[in-house]
């Protein structure tokens, strides 16, 4: 069970678009559509912005969305803000009550 | 409205065991559709997930872990604990607990959904 692989960084300008990729394997991203992204900013707990690939828990901005083909998953924010700045990272079920997480992607504004 | 709050030793020296609870407070840990996390995150790394209680009281663990961890539950069904043996510097991190929701279409289904704010041990003599 190998980590899944994010870009270390990814950057943009204030009301841009910027996607994170998540590559797994047939044995994990591939098998289940049970991608998860999470946001975590310096010093706190991360929370929960996308789960099953694409759907938004209440309350997280319509500006995050998520989708997958194949054994990579993506996150993409839509009008990057300032306070979107933080790491993110994907996580994955992987069968058999076991989950695997990417290694995570800061996120930094121009 | 739920919550996870860790606790346990902050120092923990090598070799030693390393044990941490998990109180959950809102809910039952043997609610029928959650599953209970221990994550962890080593200074400037990325987060590791180190294994999950089911709601019956199974555990699954990751298999580079496996030999050192146990995840259990607390009799008063409102805690769970999880202890690693073992412990050398590489252990050192923020251990964070978290509640996954196991029902597919459910709000947060096989994701971490509620975390705790965790704690920090850290593996020296």
């Amino acid at each position: 069970q190998s980590a899944l692989t994010q870009p270390a960084s990814v950057s943009g300008s204030r009301g841009q678009s910027i996607t994170i990729s998540c590559t797994g394997t047939g044995s994990d991203v591939g098998s289940f559509n049970l991608v998860s992204w999470y946001q975590q900013h310096p010093g706190k707990a991360p929370t929960l912005l996308i789960y099953e690939v694409s759907q938004r828990p209440s309350g997280v901005s319509d500006r995050f969305s998520g989708s997958q083909s194949g054994n990579t998953a993506s996150l993409t924010i839509s009008g990057l803000r300032a306070e979107d700045e933080s790491d993110y990272y994907c996580c994955s079920y992987a069968g058999a009550s076991t989950w695997v997480f990417g290694g995570g992607t800061r996120v930094t504004l121009l | 409205q739920m919550q996870l709050q860790e606790s346990g030793p902050g120092l923990v020296k090598p070799s030693e065991t390393l044990s941490l609870t998990c109180t959950v407070s809102g809910a039952s840990i043997r609610g029928s559709i959650y599953y209970w996390a221990w994550i962890r995150q080593s200074p400037g790394k990325g987060l590791e997930w180190v294994g999950s209680l089911s709601h019956s009281g199974s555990s699954y663990y990751s298999p580079s872990l496996k030999s050192r961890v146990t995840i259990s539950a607390d009799t008063s069904r409102s805690r769970f604990s999880l202890k690693m043996s073992s412990v050398t510097a590489a252990d050192t991190a923020v251990y964070y607990c978290a509640r996954t929701t196991m029902a597919v279409t459910s709000p947060g289904s096989y994701a971490m959904d509620v975390w705790g704010q965790g704690t920090t041990v850290t593996v020296s003599s």
